[in-house]
């Protein structure tokens, strides 16, 4: 199982938008709404910020939202903030019942 | 509060063999599927293995026969046997509790390493 293909960094400023892309096949992230997307701060475990897709955990805030077209799910962050700034990683549900992550978008608030 | 609590993590030698636990509380561990994840040093997350409630395995198609995952519902832990380490195997093991098809939960990880 390939691991998913996402930008290795984004950067944007405070207070403006950005988007991660995660890239896969029609046997995870296009065959299953079943991605999610984690932020990991450095030294720290990761910490679901959405599921199934576009779903929000109770305490994200609603400035993270995702979404999905074919292969190619996203996560933008709008408004962006100082606090934003993290390691990013997708991952899907696939065909053979496992789980694959991307390779990670490191965020740079500049 | 929920928690989860890995342990046995350390150094190890290449060929040699560890098992990770990660005690869980907080939640009703019987009634939910669990994974292990990894990280190497200042690299990606790596999805291992996962287990369902029932018991039920599956892992990453590049540890099968190396990496073996079990539960014991009764002590409300989770297990990773690691056996033939090699120095690729060499990261943070994170335990986590899945949603349905998402990890809701994640402990801390602990190290591993794998160095003569």
């Amino acid at each position: 199982q390939s691991a998913l293909t996402q930008p290795a960094s984004v950067s944007g400023s405070p207070g403006q938008s950005i988007t991660i892309s995660c890239t896969g096949t029609s046997s995870d992230v296009g065959g299953y709404n079943y991605v999610s997307w984690y932020q990991q701060h450095p030294g720290k475990a990761p910490k679901l910020m959405i599921y199934d897709v576009s779903y929000r955990p109770s305490g994200v805030s609603n400035r993270f939202s995702g979404s999905k077209s074919g292969n190619t799910a996203s996560l933008t962050i709008s408004g962006l903030q100082a606090e934003d700034e993290a390691d990013y990683y997708c991952s899907s549900y696939t065909s053979n019942s496992t789980r694959v992550f991307g390779g990670g978008t490191k965020l740079t608030v500049l | 509060e929920m928690q989860l609590v890995e342990s046995g993590g350390g150094l190890v030698q290449p060929g040699g063999s560890l098992r990770l636990s990660c005690a869980a509380s907080g939640f009703s561990f019987s009634s939910y599927a669990m994974t292990w994840v990894r990280q190497a040093p200042g690299k990606g997350l790596e999805w291992v293995s996962g287990i369902t409630s029932g018991g039920s395995t599956y892992y990453a198609d590049s540890l099968k026969g190396q990496f073996t995952t079990s539960r014991d519902n009764s002590k409300n832990t989770l297990y990773l046997q690691m056996n033939s380490l090699r120095a690729e195997d060499t990261a943070v093991y994170y335990c986590a509790k899945m949603g349905i098809h998402f990890i809701d939960y994640w402990g801390q990880g602990t190290l591993v390493t794998v160095s003569s």
